[in-house]
């Protein structure tokens, strides 16, 4: 059985802080896909990053960077610079047969 | 904006109402989902259409009845709902279903609310 777990339910950062968001997942594949998705409060879920088993390479986009470790079975999600604008709720999700399994989410909060 | 649409936004209806929730999307994606998410839960998948054919029900309620009448829409058919079916009613869309690497692309949702 696949499993995601978020430990952080919820997050408050100040402004410009930096902040991670853990995802640790369990899975008997040995080819699969981890995903991000960010939830603002109007309800769309956003498409961050798809990342691959077999590629441990960490990725940068802007602001956002992502750390992937096969050895703990870690996706961590790393903010620098938090703006207000990062308020939202965070989803890492893992592929499975036709379907996503989803962590409970992690609650960001950004204080101006 | 999102290239995946979702109408109504906002619906109340009374538990021996019939509506229908719509979703469209013109990316060509081959493989659509509705998703029910409650409050601060994330969200749960309940039908996936691979090309246009119903391929996964997750033992739904016959109450919500899917429906796909073409590669771009997807409706989703509501009649007698109780109040807890209130939710944000997600639909999303990815190239294919056949292949997990693909991301899917969420709309806006539908925040439902049964009296």
């Amino acid at each position: 059985a696949q499993k995601v777990t978020q430990a952080q339910t919820e997050i408050s950062v100040v402004e410009k802080e930096d902040v991670t968001l853990d995802c640790v997942y369990e899975t008997r594949d040995t080819t699969y896909y981890l995903f991000w998705y960010k939830q603002p409060p109007s309800g769309e879920l956003v498409f961050l990053i798809r990342r691959n088993s077999f590629d441990e390479q960490n990725e940068i986009s802007g602001r956002y960077s992502w750390n992937f470790q096969k050895s703990t079975s870690s996706f961590n999600f790393t903010i620098t610079a938090s703006q207000v604008v990062d308020s939202a709720v965070y989803f890492c999700a893992l592929s499975g047969y036709k379907k996503l399994t989803f962590g409970t989410g992690t609650r960001l909060t950004i204080i101006p | 904006d999102t290239e995946v649409t979702q109408t109504p936004k906002h619906l109340v209806m009374g538990m021996t109402n019939k509506k229908s929730l719509k979703c469209e999307q013109h990316m060509g994606h081959r493989a659509m989902y509705w998703y029910k998410q409650k409050a601060k839960k994330p969200p749960e998948l309940m039908f996936v259409y691979s090309y246009e054919k119903l391929s996964i029900n997750e033992s739904v309620p016959s109450r919500f009845s899917p429906e796909c009448p073409n590669s771009s829409l997807l409706n989703l058919h509501l009649h007698a709902l109780q109040p807890e079916d209130s939710a944000l009613y997600l639909c999303a869309s990815s190239q294919t279903d056949r292949h997990s690497n693909q991301p899917q692309h969420f709309g806006d949702g539908t925040r439902l609310s049964i009296l």
